[in-house]
């Protein structure tokens, strides 16, 4: 069983569209994040919820908008969608306590043409 | 200001030589310490961690940390690399005590591993 995991793996679609990531954690873990990793390969972390509770928002677009209908599963809705959003995003989970370690997500690389 | 930072893009090695990849950290209290690993195309996975005690923490595939405070510094190190160790390579932490878990990675650095 994958512990984390993300679909879809490769999303590739035209700007304007609206787009969703979907997220399922079975670790048992009460915080979920979303990140995002550019051309770069640089990691920044966009939101994080715990118990779909939304405790972090970086400094991210409004057409990026997160939901958690439960502590198992965060999604990532993105309107509007422009050439500056192609990445690849990654969940994450943690336990409450946060420190033994993030346990990550295979990534969604979307690209925007 | 908070920072973790790895000062080598990329560092080339020839297969069975040691390994050494830098990181330094700015908090205000040490925090939690981790290095993680990118395969190309993959996702990121857990080569090991350090919150206290001994500084010498011993991780998977072969790899291992050294924690030294008065140096800001938590180094990855391994003694003969493999050429399956080429990847993108992260140090990351999370500042200890409160409840801020976020995650802050340094920009990486890429390992080729020469045959």
């Amino acid at each position: 069983d994958t512990a984390v995991s993300q679909t879809p793996k490769y999303l590739v679609t035209q700007m304007g569209n609206d787009k969703s990531i979907k997220c399922e954690q079975n670790l048992g873990h009460d915080t979920m994040y979303w990140y995002k990793q550019d051309s770069k390969k640089f990691l920044k972390i966009m939101f994080s919820y715990n118990n779909k509770e939304l405790i972090i928002n970086e400094t991210v677009p409004n057409r990026f908008s997160p939901k958690s209908p439960d502590k198992a599963h965060l999604n990532l809705h993105i309107n509007s969608l422009e050439l500056g959003d192609s990445a690849v995003y990654f969940c994450a989970s943690t336990p409450l306590t946060g420190h033994s370690g993030y346990t990550f997500g295979s990534g969604t690389r979307l690209t925007v043409v | 200001a908070q920072s973790v930072t790895q000062p080598d893009i990329h560092i080339t090695v020839s297969e069975g030589a040691s390994l050494e990849l830098r990181c330094n950290y700015s908090y205000g209290a040490t925090p939690y310490l981790f290095w993680y690993v990118q395969s190309p195309g993959q996702g990121l996975q857990l080569l090991l961690k350090y919150f206290s005690g001994d500084t010498l923490v011993q991780g998977i595939k072969g790899f291992e940390a050294e924690f030294k405070r008065s140096q800001s510094s938590f180094n990855l190190r391994k003694p003969s690399v493999h050429w399956s160790d080429a990847a993108e390579y992260f140090c990351a932490v999370v500042p200890s005590g409160g409840s801020n878990y976020k995650l802050t990675f340094g920009k990486g650095t890429l390992l080729t591993v020469n045959p």
